[in-house]
């Protein structure tokens, strides 16, 4: 079935600090795919989604490529700041299932002043 | 507009209690996903109503769990009797169909089960 990997955490960065956070998938059919963040005592919320091959989904300095041949979906940032610090998660939409989305486990990422 | 709401934001109880969560989903969204967040397994998704049926309840753990959604503003997750496994940040979202990956998070409700 289809499924998400993305890179253990934590990741811990130096404020200014380029991020890089790996994420792979596994789908039968043509995803849309996404990174949602998760703030300490919060819930998740979008931070990009691209819907198609090599499109490039951003939002507050953070990108994403969707990478059909390498099925890769990875997020960067080239300047990470304290207030990034949070969990991101790597999703995909189900093949059969649009409104659902499987989750891959999480990346904590800590950034220090 | 008010996000998805959800109660209680904390919950401690003794094992055996039965326990209710509740949620609220944005006004115009017609489908809802009860989700479960532990450190050991990560975002686990327990199940999905569209149009306030249930669609998939396929992660739900076990008969302890059971989830109703009695109209398009309201759904409940109980839990009886509970257990200390069952201690984790449970999450309520919603979406409207179609609008592919829009997830809205309610900030959760943190279970505790003594």
């Amino acid at each position: 079935g289809d499924s998400v990997t993305q890179m253990e955490g934590p990741v811990t960065l130096s404020e200014e600090a380029f991020l890089t956070i790996n994420c792979t998938y596994t789908a039968t059919g043509y995803p849309s795919l996404f990174w949602y963040v998760q703030y300490p005592g919060e819930g998740l919320q979008l931070l990009l989604k691209a819907t198609k091959a090599d499109d490039k989904g951003s939002n507050k300095g953070f990108e994403a490529t969707y990478r059909k041949e390498t099925t890769s979906f990875h997020l960067e940032k080239g300047s990470v700041q304290v207030s990034d610090s949070a969990v991101y998660f790597c999703a995909l939409s189900g093949s059969y299932n649009t409104d659902k989305l499987i989750f891959g486990t999480g990346t904590r990422l800590q950034v220090f002043p | 507009d008010a996000g998805v709401i959800q109660s209680p934001r904390h919950e401690v109880t003794e094992m055996g209690q039965e326990v209710t969560l509740r949620c609220k989903p944005i006004s115009g969204h017609n489908s809802l996903f009860w989700y479960r967040q532990t450190m050991m397994r990560g975002l686990e998704l327990l199940i999905y109503f569209n149009n306030n049926v249930p669609i998939d309840d396929s992660g739900m753990p076990e008969d302890r769990f059971s989830a109703k959604m009695p109209n398009a503003s309201f759904s409940t997750l109980k839990i009886q009797p509970s257990e200390p496994r069952d201690s984790a940040v449970y999450f309520c979202a919603s979406t409207r169909s179609g609008d592919t990956g829009e997830l809205f998070f309610g900030e959760g409700s943190r279970l505790t089960v003594l």
